[in-house]
């Protein structure tokens, strides 16, 4: 069974700083099928980046994907207030899809 | 613009069937597969399946299969679930989105809860 693992599962931040987020497979996947999501309670998630690296449309140059194999990660500099949300990382492989348990951002 | 747009909340008992539809606009239909994905209270996105919209053609998460359909009305653009033996996990928020490998556009979600 893949697995995706986020850590940390809460990262408590001030605007302004800037928030790592991992996102771990239990086996390596191809760059081009790692994505990111961002879920602000009570709304749809939101694509932010595909293909590990590549950002949505209008989503800004503050986030940045990055990583390869098992590793992957996303980067949120200078946070702002609407930054603050959970975050998921999703997989495509063997025709499955799978999610990470996701990561919380909450404001410190 | 591209618009996915979901029906209402829905309240069913353990056992029944629900059929939630997804309306979607702004793009041509039959190009871009359907996903559906499954939100329950505090856990994970989970994939439930997709359905190819211009030949109708369906996969299914082995979680899921022979227990929920979907169907398309190209005409009216639309793509339906039906989840049947209805159980209290099912209560969850159910989202259709579109994509391929990711999912670039999503639906507001429809809210399912299943209480006797």
């Amino acid at each position: 069974e893949f697995v995706l693992t986020q850590s940390p599962s809460t990262l408590s931040l001030s605007p302004g700083d800037t928030a790592t987020l991992s996102c771990r497979a239990s086996q390596s996947i191809s760059s081009s099928f790692l994505a990111w999501y961002q879920q602000i309670p009570g709304q749809a998630p939101r694509l932010l980046i595909y293909g590990a690296s590549s950002r949505a449309t209008g989503i800004p140059d503050r986030f940045t994907g990055s990583g390869s194999g098992t590793d992957f990660t996303l980067t949120i500099s200078r946070l702002e207030p609407e930054d603050f949300a959970v975050y998921y990382c999703q997989q495509y492989g063997s025709s499955l899809y799978t999610f990470g348990q996701g990561t919380k951002l909450e404001i410190k | 613009q591209v618009h996915l747009v979901q029906s209402g909340s829905e309240v069913k008992k353990p056992g029944a069937s629900v059929k939630i539809s997804c309306k979607a606009s702004g793009y041509t239909f039959t190009s871009y597969t359907i996903h559906w994905v499954r939100q329950a209270p505090g856990q994970r996105l989970q994939w439930m399946g997709w359905i190819n919209t211009g030949d109708g053609h369906t996969k299914y998460s082995q979680n899921f299969q022979g227990r929920v359909t979907f169907t398309r009305d190209t005409s009216a653009t639309t793509v339906y679930m039906e989840v049947s033996s209805l159980r209290s996990e099912d209560t969850a928020v159910f989202y259709c989105a579109r994509g391929s490998v990711n999912f670039d556009y999503w639906g507001q979600g429809t809210q399912v809860t299943v209480s006797s």
